[in-house]
């Protein structure tokens, strides 16, 4: 089947730890977004990558990091710089092109700080 | 300055009923597109339905329509005859071409609970 697969569903972090969310989609999409949720706050982009080796600042990239080494991997890495990073993280693909090319999304890791 | 703006933080429906949910947004690109997703509570991103900037007419999705109004900037689902089913987060999203080129960049609403009651 294809589609994107989130691991774990959840996640604990102690404090000063870096834990890293994984990402895999099997789409063959270009591009790959992840996303953080807050209650009320709807989604809030953290990184994107358009292409492998490549990838870009979003609105809170504050204290997260990224690779994308192979086109079908994007994992996030929450560092002990977020101070705040309990949250729903989302990870989504689409096809690079037209406004029109839909998102698709993972079901999500819910990341709780001990 | 919010680009896509959910004013209903909650709204209730009975069942069978149809009900809409309101979305604005605020852009200056000519090609834009418009998008509404559901989020049951297991936090799956569910799409539903697009809208492009150029299309003339209202999209439309079995149950799901878009009444898209470009002068106003405003583009609300319509969800005929809910379901109990429908219960859940919904968001409108906007995705435009940065200044700089490249690829769209989506922007989220913050959501509005639906609550299909029997």
């Amino acid at each position: 089947d294809g589609g994107i697969t989130q691991s774990p569903k959840y996640l604990f972090r102690k404090e000063g730890q870096n834990v890293t969310l994984s990402c895999e989609q099997n789409l063959n999409h270009d591009a790959m977004y992840w996303y953080r949720q807050d209650p009320g706050q709807g989604l809030r982009l953290i990184y994107y990558s358009q292409i492998v080796n490549d990838f870009q600042k979003g609105d809170i990239a504050e204290g997260y990091s990224v690779s994308r080494e192979k086109k079908e991997s994007f994992p996030l890495t929450v560092t002990s710089a977020q101070k705040n990073p309990t949250a729903f993280y989302l990870c989504a693909s689409q096809s690079v092109g037209t406004a029109q090319e839909t998102q698709y999304f993972g079901p999500g890791t819910r990341l709780l700080v001990l | 300055a919010q680009k896509i703006t959910q004013t209903q933080p909650g709204m209730f429906v009975q069942e069978k009923e149809a009900v809409t949910l309101d979305c604005t947004y605020d852009t200056s690109d000519q090609s834009y597109g418009l998008f509404w997703y559901k989020q049951p509570s297991s936090g799956e991103m569910i799409f539903l339905i697009y809208q492009g900037s150029y299309d003339e007419q209202n999209a439309t999705e079995g149950r799901y329509s878009l009444n898209f109004q470009k002068a106003r900037k405003s583009a609300n689902l319509v969800i005929s005859a809910s379901q109990l089913g429908d219960s859940a987060m919904y968001f409108c999203a906007m995705r435009e071409r940065p200044a700089s080129g490249g690829s769209y960049i989506p922007t989220f609403g913050r959501g509005t609970s639906l609550i299909v009651h029997p």
